[in-house]
């Protein structure tokens, strides 16, 4: 059926290392894929997006990767912080208006 | 700027009953879209509206209905509750009617049904 996956269910880092979370999509015709973070209690909070004509975009400390080739997204958190630990979702947008199918999420656990 | 409001944040509510959630966007954003979580399933999208019309279902059963005002708030209920519908119910609002926007969540409304 329709879904995103992840490779990695839980992801456990040093604080200051980078972190790398990766997600296989499943529709080549997906145009536009979003990162959000969910912390416990709370709703997914916006990270960064991607539109399918890019390959990769920066935003503060964090970057998403772009490869249709192999239908692959990933993001990369530099200098993973306590903070940052929560739940990541990646999601794409099938070309419906505002219909995100989401992954099953990645645990990442930031150790001092 | 107020964020997407969710209420009310939790609901307990027995096997057969019927429960309405509400969700208030973002000033200004038009399209509002409803999501089930579940530790099971995960996220999984149920409907969207923009301007009081509902643009795309998820696979859910017909006891999951919604609607859009004119003020852009929307609510969704479900009907003769199961206990499988135990979930958090996650709003998202999104500024244009375009594809492709940002979409902002609300905190949830967890619902337990018992």
């Amino acid at each position: 059926g329709e879904s995103v996956g992840l490779h990695l269910p839980t992801l456990s880092v040093q604080e200051g290392d980078n972190s790398i979370i990766n997600c296989a999509y499943s529709n080549s015709a997906s145009d536009y894929f979003i990162w959000y973070k969910q912390e416990s209690g709370k709703g997914p909070q916006f990270i960064i997006d991607i539109r399918s004509n890019m390959d990769k975009r920066q935003g503060q400390r964090v970057t998403v990767l772009l490869n249709k080739t192999v239908k692959h997204l990933s993001l990369q958190i530099a200098a993973t912080q306590p903070g940052d630990s929560a739940v990541y979702f990646c999601a794409e947008n099938m070309g419906g208006y505002n219909k995100l199918i989401f992954g099953a999420g990645t645990r990442l656990a930031v150790h001092p | 700027k107020a964020g997407v409001t969710q209420t009310p944040r939790y609901l307990i509510k027995t096997r057969g009953q019927q429960v309405t959630l509400s969700c208030s966007p973002i000033s200004g954003h038009r399209s509002v879209s409803w999501y089930q979580q579940t530790p099971g399933q995960g996220l999984q999208f149920l409907f969207e509206y923009f301007s009081e019309t509902q643009r795309n279902k998820g696979n859910f059963p017909g006891r999951f209905s919604g609607r859009q005002f004119s003020n852009s708030r929307s609510e969704m209920n479900v009907s003769t509750l199961e206990l499988g519908d135990s979930a958090l119910y996650l709003c998202a609002s999104s500024s244009r009617g375009a594809q492709n926007t940002e979409a902002f969540f609300g905190q949830g409304t967890r619902l337990t049904v018992v």
